[in-house]
């Protein structure tokens, strides 16, 4: 069993939806979580950042960690085709530390 | 906006050459990660550096890969001799601890590398 655990996909939504993006993970030491929102051909990109238990929000992206249950989510609102793109959760001992990934959820948001 | 700068960006050799893949971490950054992505394994962390000294590199084949970090601004990876199972997307990653907390690790866009 991997440490963390993420569905593939592809997810296929319309624009506008709200998507959810999920991740399990078995080591309760992880401290640090994030998401990378990875493009074709290009390095991941942090979007979310953060440390414990907890909702965090910026813009139409919703972080939430619940360590009781060892479950992460990206919820993003009135998606856009440039959403389109594969997102990575990683989590660590320490953000200064060796990222443990998922393997990532191809998202496709058709106009 | 600060980056991460890896060269080359792509790479297509014969097997048993060497290639060498560098990176800039950002300006600052004294944690330098260098991970590898593939279909089947995802990205995986090969080995990692603080204040240019090697902490971890279990997740690297010894044999022959090798990493080093002459400088602040400079880190390399190694392959010799290269095999085919080794073609693979290569990333390095640059992080730092500011005060209480850290900041997160920040990805350069690779070097896509296929070994014929």
């Amino acid at each position: 069993q991997k440490e963390v655990e993420q569905d593939p996909g592809p997810l296929s939504v319309p624009e506008g939806a709200i998507v959810s993006l999920n991740c399990t993970y078995s080591n309760s030491a992880f401290q640090y979580f994030m998401w990378y929102r990875q493009y074709s051909r290009k390095g991941p990109e942090l979007l979310m950042y953060t440390y414990s238990s907890g909702n965090k929000e910026d813009g139409r992206f919703t972080a939430q960690v619940d360590k009781s249950s060892k479950y992460i989510s990206l919820f993003i609102r009135d998606s856009q085709p440039s959403d389109s793109a594969t997102y990575l959760c990683a989590m660590s001992l320490g953000g200064y530390n060796k990222l443990i990934f998922g393997a990532g959820t191809r998202l496709a948001v058709h106009p | 906006d600060a980056r991460v700068t890896q060269t080359p960006r792509h790479k297509v050799t014969e097997m048993g050459q060497e290639v060498t893949m560098r990176c800039q971490p950002i300006l600052g950054h004294n944690t330098v990660f260098w991970y590898r992505q593939t279909m089947m394994q995802g990205l995986e962390l090969l080995a990692y550096f603080r204040n240019r000294a090697p902490l971890d590199d279990s997740g690297m084949p010894k044999d022959r890969f090798s990493a080093e970090m002459p400088d602040a601004t400079l880190a390399t990876l190694k392959i010799q001799p290269s095999e085919p199972r080794d073609s693979a997307v290569y990333f390095c990653a640059s992080g730092a601890r500011t005060g209480p907390g850290d900041q997160p690790q920040h990805f350069g866009d690779g070097t896509r590398l296929s070994i014929l």
